[in-house]
């Protein structure tokens, strides 16, 4: 079974600087897919990021990009030019071939307060 | 307009009640999701379905049954609900992408208290 850990319950920066958010994961498989999702205080789940396993070039998206180091099972989000909007929970998970790249196991998240 | 509805999204309810949580959705997905949220837990699976034929226990089912009535509705049930299913209730849906994972979409949860 895949496990991911996020070691971080909370963390705070201030306003325009860059924080970086940790995930490591441990699986068996060779063929996944990394993921954080944000759930702001609305409590609705939305879709930060996505990275494949299968490629070397860390995903961006905007303001937030991930350092993956699939030797050391590492999947960190950094978010640069914080914004206030961006105070929310922070949960890493995985999706492996063995669930058919379908079911998702989450970390236990971390919450980031920006603040001005 | 939402794309993946969950109602109610607020419920109080006393031990020993039956209980139903439904999830509509009208992006066309296939797959449909039930997770429970609960404080310094993260989000863990209860229940999945690939179609409206297939229905999956996730690492929770315990306690929960559930109906795919429909491509576009999945409902979680409760039948006697117990203090400790008091949690934050999400539906997800997702449609693989020929080969690539499928990219799950939340609903807005339902958050359930039962005293």
């Amino acid at each position: 079974a895949q496990t991911v850990t996020q070691s971080q319950p909370e963390m705070s920066v201030q306003e325009a600087e860059t924080v970086t958010l940790s995930c490591t994961y441990d699986t068996s498989e060779n063929n996944y897919y990394l993921f954080w999702y944000k759930q702001p205080p609305s409590r609705q789940m939305i879709l930060v990021i996505r990275q494949e396993a299968y490629k070397q070039q860390n995903a961006t998206e905007n303001r937030f990009s991930v350092n993956f180091q699939k030797a050391a099972k590492s999947f960190s989000l950094k978010i640069s030019d914080s914004q206030l909007g961006d105070t929310a929970m922070y949960f890493c998970a995985f999706s492996g071939m063995n669930s058919g790249y379908s079911t998702l196991t989450f970390g236990k998240g971390t919450m980031l307060l920006v603040s001005p | 307009d939402a794309d993946v509805t969950q109602t109610p999204r607020n419920r109080i309810t006393k031990t020993g009640k039956r209980i139903m949580l439904e999830c509509s959705q009208t992006k066309g997905h296939d797959r449909m999701y039930w997770y429970r949220q609960d404080p310094g837990l993260g989000l863990r699976l209860i229940y999945y379905s690939f179609d409206v034929k297939d229905i999956n226990k996730g690492e929770i089912s315990d306690g929960y049954s559930v109906s795919r009535q429909a491509q576009a509705k999945f409902s979680l049930s409760l039948e006697s609900a117990i203090p400790n299913q008091t949690a934050l209730y999400f539906c997800a849906t997702s449609d693989p992408d020929r080969g690539r994972t499928d990219t799950q979409y939340f609903g807005p949860g339902t958050r359930l208290t039962v005293l």
